[in-house]
């Protein structure tokens, strides 16, 4: 059983399109989060969400927006996709501290 | 600024080996510091963790020792195996905070 997933695995698109990852956990964390990790590994936080209210929002571009539909999904939109978005993105929920990360989204932006 | 950061961004290591990945953060207020492995086309996977109050924590073949002074944390491996290869990161929070930040990375290589 899967505690973090994230759909889909894999994702390649064309510039100017709007794509949606999806994340569920099965933890039953208060609090979850989306990383960017770009080709040097550098692991970026983007958002958090406590109990579905957004707690974090690292100065990411409006074209992203993060929605909870509840405690268990937090799923990431992404509006007129640039080539530099291209990178991995990591969903995870966490318990107090520790964090448990998804498998990650590999985006490419053609 | 905040920063969380590694002296060494590649070490190999022969198996059998112990290994020594170290991380050095700028933080003061941060009270909780854990390290985690990434093994390829995988996420981040939590190895152990440690608070402000300790200076040493063991686990299973794993060592995670903290100086407050010189603000560095450091992740022993006993007896190095092949499926330590990964890419190993510290990360820090400060006290009641939900922001972890992470350090750069090391890549663990171990030889055969």
């Amino acid at each position: 059983d899967t505690a973090v997933s994230q759909t889909p695995k894999y994702l390649v698109t064309q510039m100017g399109n709007d794509k949606s990852i999806k994340c569920e956990q099965n933890l039953g964390h208060d609090t979850m989060y989306w990383y960017k990790q770009d080709s040097k590994k550098f692991l970026k936080i983007m958002f958090s969400y406590n109990n579905k209210e957004l707690i974090i929002n690292e100065t990411v571009p409006n074209r992203f927006s993060p929605k909870s539909p509840d405690k268990a999904h937090l799923n990431l939109h992404i509006n007129s996709l640039e080539l530099g978005d291209s990178a991995v993105y990591f969903c995870a929920s966490a318990s107090v501290d520790t964090q448990y990360f998804g498998p990650g989204t590999r985006l490419t932006v053609l | 600024g905040e920063s969380v950061g590694l002296h060494l961004p590649t070490l190999s290591v022969q198996e059998g080996d112990n290994s020594i990945i170290n991380c050095a953060y700028s933080n003061s207020a941060s009270d909780y510091f854990i390290w985690y492995k990434q093994e390829s086309g995988k996420g981040p996977q939590f190895i152990i963790d440690i608070r402000s109050n300790m200076d040493k924590r063991q686990g299973q073949r794993v060592t995670v020792l903290l100086n407050k002074t010189v603000k560095h944390l450091s992740l022993q491996i006993a007896a190095t195996q092949p499926g330590d290869s990964a890419v190993y990161f510290c990360a820090e929070t400060p006290t009641g905070g939900f922001k972890t930040i992470f350090g750069a990375g090391t890549r663990l290589f171990v030889k055969a």
